[in-house]
């Protein structure tokens, strides 16, 4: 059974730093790009940022670029995002999605996680 | 950028049909797909490439797309569909996947 497990998710002060984690199991990790998706409260999904199998394919929506920065570790299994200059506007539901191929293509997300939540606020 | 426009709520009677629009320029060139978001759970794939349904997903959910309007229908509804339900593509202009802006069910 494929599960995707998100941690890390905090309340943060603007400005600050946070990283948040995705632990994968049930399938061949090192096969699959993998996305973060976020859903700010009462908002539709966004997509935020994705890796392909090997790192070597990065993208990032231009909301973010410069400020977060996606990564993965094979070995374990991982998924990670690192979130610098937090904005209030970053505040929301992040989910870690398994993409269906090897990398970061027009298709979709197959698997999702039940999500991190993030808040921005003084 | 590219805009999918979706309803925010549909309302059905259990053992009715639902249908869910989404709607942007000539998304009938770009393929659908559609997640379903139950809170406290995590969104699951319902159908994907317009009309195609994953392993497991009932006969129920299908949809189509043409024209500037794909559509997810719900047939024979049950109190177990009440969820948020959000379209996808990618934007080929942009390099982008796109999501809609979700509409929730709520069975009656």
């Amino acid at each position: 059974e494929v599960q995707l497990v998100e941690s890390g998710g905090d309340l943060v002060q603007p400005g600050r730093s946070l990283r948040l984690s995705c632990a994968a199991s049930g399938f061949t990790f090192d096969d699959y790009a993998m996305h973060w998706v976020r859903q700010a409260p009462g908002k539709g999904l966004e997509w935020v940022s994705g890796i392909s199998w090997n790192s070597g394919n990065i993208d990032y929506a231009d909301s973010v670029k410069g400020r977060f920065t996606i990564s993965r570790d094979n070995a374990k299994n991982s998924l990670y995002l690192q979130m610098n200059s937090l904005r209030a506007e970053d505040s929301a539901l992040y989910y870690c999605a398994k993409e269906i191929t090897h990398d970061i293509v027009a298709t979709y997300f197959d698997y999702w996680g039940q999500g991190t939540l993030v808040t921005v606020s003084s | 950028s590219y805009v999918l426009t979706q309803p925010p709520s549909v309302s059905v009677a259990p053992g009715q049909t639902a249908r869910i629009t989404c709607g942007g320029d000539n998304i009938g060139s770009k393929s659908v797909h559609w997640y379903q978001q139950k809170p406290g759970q995590a969104p699951a794939l319902v159908v994907y490439d317009d009309s195609d349904r994953p392993s497991g997903i009932p006969e129920r959910f299908s949809g189509s797309n043409s024209g500037n309007t794909a559509t997810l229908t719900i047939s024979r509804v049950e109190a177990g569909d009440e969820a948020d339900y959000s379209c996808q593509v990618w934007d080929s202009s942009s390099d982008r996947r796109v999501f809609g802006t979700g509409t929730k069910v709520t069975v009656l």
